[in-house]
């Protein structure tokens, strides 16, 4: 399986902020998403990060919100814009090699915000 | 999105045990059903995945149920021990599409 890496691995920022994550992959990969975990529950899946056109949002993100960017097929950013003590959460990166089938998870990114 | 959900919020066993994790799932259209592992800190970790049109799947001390017609998935962990101590996610879906139930603590009692 893909080695996938995320940066940073923690945060905490203050409000109003943003921070843009970045999640790289050991070998190119077809498929990227970009989760998110608040404390203690389940993961909800935040959007597709589609190379080279805009990513495919789910219902209740939006792209002002969690702008996405896939330059290419082993790099994808996540930026968490305008930040509230709302958007503390555990950010996690998965991929795919194909769709359709298992996803490997990065780390994650352990988000605070005060 | 589709409800994924678990029976039991929590699950201790004895070491050397056997463990069982229930996950419900509501979409009968789903065909790929994938239990994860996460650790403390961790990403999800992949164990086993099954397509619905098998009824069971067997890995190395784990095996995973799908019975379709009451839609419920079961992973079972033979001889416990306590590096399987994690939250343990069932995860349903279609194509790209993938949907998490709540999770299950597995607690391994020494």
């Amino acid at each position: 399986s893909a080695v996938i890496s995320q940066k940073p691995s923690r945060d905490i920022c203050q409000r109003g902020t943003s921070l843009t994550i970045q999640c790289q992959v050991d070998s190119q990969v077809t498929m990227m998403f970009w989760y998110r975990q608040q404390p203690g529950q389940s993961l909800t899946l935040i959007a597709t990060a589609n190379q080279g056109s805009e990513a495919t949002y789910e219902s209740g993100f939006v792209i002002d919100k969690f702008p996405i960017s896939r330059p290419n097929l082993t790099f994808s950013t996540l930026t968490v814009s305008n930040m509230s003590p709302e958007d503390s959460s555990i950010y996690l990166c998965s991929v795919s090699e194909v769709a359709g089938v298992e996803q490997y998870f990065g780390p994650g990114t352990r988000l605070t915000v005060t | 999105g589709e409800s994924v959900g678990l029976h039991l919020p929590t699950l201790s066993v004895q070491e050397g045990d056997n463990s069982i994790i229930n996950c419900a799932y509501s979409n009968s259209a789903s065909d790929y059903f994938i239990w994860y592992k996460q650790e403390s800190g961790k990403g999800p970790q992949f164990i086993i995945d099954i397509r619905s049109n098998m009824d069971k799947r067997q890995g190395q001390r784990v095996t995973v149920l799908l019975n379709k017609t009451v839609k419920h998935l079961s992973l079972q962990i033979a001889a416990t021990q306590p590096g399987d101590s994690a939250v343990y996610f069932c995860a349903e879906g279609s194509g790209n599409q993938f949907y998490f139930g709540t999770g299950t603590s597995l607690t391994v009692i020494p």
